[in-house]
């Protein structure tokens, strides 16, 4: 029933190493996808996106990769720091449709 | 200016009470999604509404759940009654269009049901 799909409810990384938070989805008409990042005690917010016409989109330290045969996308950061553990979310939509999210990862970046 | 506004902030409640949650999306958006998070489900879909009509209420979860849009700058979520399992963090969000793309969201309400 759930259509994004993330399988490690947590991760862990050193300072300065690189993070990969993955999402799976099951959903071929989705043409469109996000990363948000959630603070404590804040609302989601926007991080970086993807559209399905690409398979790699680049912000800076964040990275997403899709990978439309596998259904699944990635996000990562690099170099890693204190200030990126938060939860992420994958979440993804149809053209003009209502976006569905993931259960969320919850990232801790240690020093 | 300012973001999605929510209240209140925190909820606690006894079974069987009424439950209204207010959001303020932010000016000029015309679609409003309301959102409920989870541990086991992460962030569910409710309903949204898309120049104030409902478009999409598949989410809402049974009879005892309903939201309203009476105006572009105010939506309500209301449980009635209650239950222990509606204890969650609900979140508003808006955003420009139908299309959805970049979502705000208000800083949410922690519902806690005893």
């Amino acid at each position: 029933d759930q259509q994004v799909k993330q399988n490690s409810p947590s991760l862990s990384v050193q300072e300065g190493r690189i993070s990969i938070l993955n999402c799976d989805y099951t959903n071929s008409m989705f043409d469109y996808f996000l990363w948000y990042k959630k603070y404590p005690a804040e609302g989601p917010t926007f991080l970086i996106s993807i559209s399905s016409i690409k398979d790699k989109n680049e912000d800076g330290r964040f990275t997403v990769f899709l990978n439309k045969s596998a259904k699944h996308l990635s996000l990562h950061i690099v170099p890693s720091q204190p200030g990126d553990s938060a939860v992420y979310f994958c979440a993804a939509s149809e053209i003009s449709d209502k976006l569905i999210f993931g259960t969320g990862t919850r990232l801790q970046v240690f020093p | 200016d300012a973001g999605v506004i929510q209240s209140p902030r925190h909820e606690v409640t006894e079974m069987g009470q009424e439950v209204t949650l207010r959001c303020k999306p932010i000016s000029g958006h015309n679609s409003l999604f309301w959102y409920r998070q989870t541990m086991m489900r992460g962030l569910e879909l409710l309903i949204y509404f898309n120049n104030n009509v409902p478009i999409d209420d598949s989410g809402m979860p049974e009879d005892r759940f309903s939201a309203k849009m009476p105006n572009a700058s105010f939506s309500t979520l209301k449980i009635q009654p209650s239950e222990p399992r509606d204890s969650a963090v609900y979140f508003c969000a808006s955003t420009l269009g139908l299309a959805v793309g970049e979502l705000f969201f208000g800083e949410g309400s922690r519902l806690t049901v005893l």
